[in-house]
């Protein structure tokens, strides 16, 4: 059964910074990439980045580029979200999400598996 | 970037009604389009990928279809467990641009 666990979410004061985990099981982390996806409260779904399996390729929005910096270790099956100069707007819940195994590795694919997020407020 | 505008951003019906949800992109993205479901307090759900591939264990009553520019999502037959937000994704490259968002309430 596929498992991603966040963790790390809390009360950050503006342009501080905090690192989000995300534990997987159930599943060949390595061979899959993962994103991250945001919700500000009472809002809609953002995509944040994305990374490959191998960690070769790399992509963010426009809106925490620069700031933040996605990476993994397949050695422990854990994705990482480092967050750098907080601002208010980034307040949301933070999920992990799976590609979907549909097609090969190169193939565009949805997110199949979410984890159940956890909660960055960013707040003087 | 390609802009994804759902329409309506709210809706609601009778259980038993069909309902339809639009979703259009900005330019073509070919079949690269996902539908989610988050019900109240819950983690989104995959429905559909490939625009009209519906996801293992997802109810028949789920429908979508299009291609290019102009996707559909439609229920055929509302539950009251239907009861949630709707989001179309594109998926094609990044930046992964979700819909604004489509509730959808029992009447």
């Amino acid at each position: 059964e596929v498992q991603l666990l966040e963790s790390g979410g809390g009360l950050v004061q503006p342009g501080g910074s905090l690192r989000l985990s995300c534990a997987a099981s159930g599943f060949t982390f390595s061979g899959y990439a993962m994103r991250w996806v945001r919700q500000a409260p009472g809002k809609g779904l953002e995509w944040v980045s994305t990374i490959s399996g191998s960690g070769g390729t790399i992509y963010y929005a426009d809106s925490v580029k620069g700031r933040f910096t996605i990476s993994r270790d397949n050695s422990k099956n854990t994705l990482y979200l480092q967050m750098n100069s907080l601002r208010a707007e980034d307040t949301a819940i933070y999920y992990c999400a799976k590609r979907h195994e549909v097609g090969g590795g190169g193939t565009p694919a949805p997110n199949d598996y979410w984890g159940q997020g956890t909660l960055v407020t960013v707040s003087s | 970037d390609i802009q994804m505008t759902q329409s309506p951003s709210s809706l609601s019906a009778s259980v038993g009604d069909r309902v339809t949800i639009t979703c259009r992109a900005s330019q073509g993205i070919s079949n690269y389009l996902a539908w989610y479901q988050q019900k109240p307090g819950k983690v989104p759900k995959l429905l559909i990928y490939a625009a009209s591939t519906l996801q293992s264990g997802v109810p028949s009553r789920f429908n979508g279809s299009g291609s290019g520019t102009d996707f559909t999502l439609t229920i055929s037959s509302l539950q009251p467990e239907d009861v949630a937000t709707y989001y179309c994704q594109k998926y094609n490259s990044a930046p992964r641009t979700f819909g604004q968002g489509t509730k959808v309430e029992i009447k």
